[in-house]
């Protein structure tokens, strides 16, 4: 079976304070993909960053940093100096097998970034 | 590109009303899918598609149907609206066949059922 958890329903933060977001999958595939979305107040789904499971590099974009460890089958995102724009929905998501386009999503971190 | 569009944005319907929900994508994507967010679950895979012609059920098809005559467009149809099915749809696409690109979502439909 597969499957997101997201045990943080709700993080409450001060504006710049670091904030890391857990992710933890099951899959027993041994190729799959793991994805970090947005959702703004607006509604929209923003894409943040798709990875693969042969690929354990951790990645930084800007204030945005991501650890995935496979022996944890952890895939948590940290934001550095959080900023009011910030808040929003976070959902990990991850697809199992080769083509990574049927996407299993966690119940999502809400955000809060207060000034 | 207008990307990944969605009508109607809001649709409030009776129980036992029918209804189709339009998606439509101009990138030429293979890969469409419809899911739906309710609140405390994430988001939840009800039908999919891998091109033109073909569709195959996800998590929670039951209550739908969708079918894929072009690959622009992929309706997702409710036979039956139930109080169960008020929702937001969302509608996403991506390349297929073997590549694996982010999927590009559409800006949602919030359904409500009375």
């Amino acid at each position: 079976a597969q499957k997101v958890t997201q045990a943080q329903t709700e993080i409450s933060v001060v504006e710049k304070e670091d904030v890391t977001l857990d992710c933890v999958y099951e899959t027993r595939d041994t190729t799959y993909y793991l994805f970090w979305y947005k959702q703004p107040p607006s509604g929209e789904l923003v894409f943040l960053i798709r990875r693969n499971s042969f690929d354990e590099q951790n990645e930084i974009s800007g204030r945005y940093s991501w650890n995935f460890q496979k022996s944890t089958s952890s895939f948590n995102f940290t934001i550095t100096a959080s900023q009011v724009v910030d808040s929003a929905v976070y959902f990990c998501a991850l697809s199992p097998g080769v083509y990574g386009n049927k996407l299993v999503f966690g119940a999502g971190t809400i955000l809060r970034v207060k000034s | 590109n207008a990307g990944v569009t969605q009508t109607p944005k809001f649709q409030v319907l009776k129980t036992g009303q029918s209804m189709t929900l339009q998606c439509a994508q101009d990138m030429n994507h293979e890969y469409m899918s419809w899911y739906r967010q309710d609140p405390g679950m994430g988001l939840r895979l009800i039908h999919y598609s891998v091109g033109a012609g073909i569709t195959d059920q996800g998590e929670v098809p039951n209550g739908y149907n969708v079918s894929r005559s072009t690959t622009e467009d992929f309706p997702l149809r409710l036979l039956s609206a139930a109080p169960s099915q008020t929702s937001v749809y969302f509608c996403a696409s991506s390349y297929g066949a073997g590549r694996s690109y982010e999927q590009y979502f559409g800006p949602g439909t919030r359904l409500t059922v009375t």
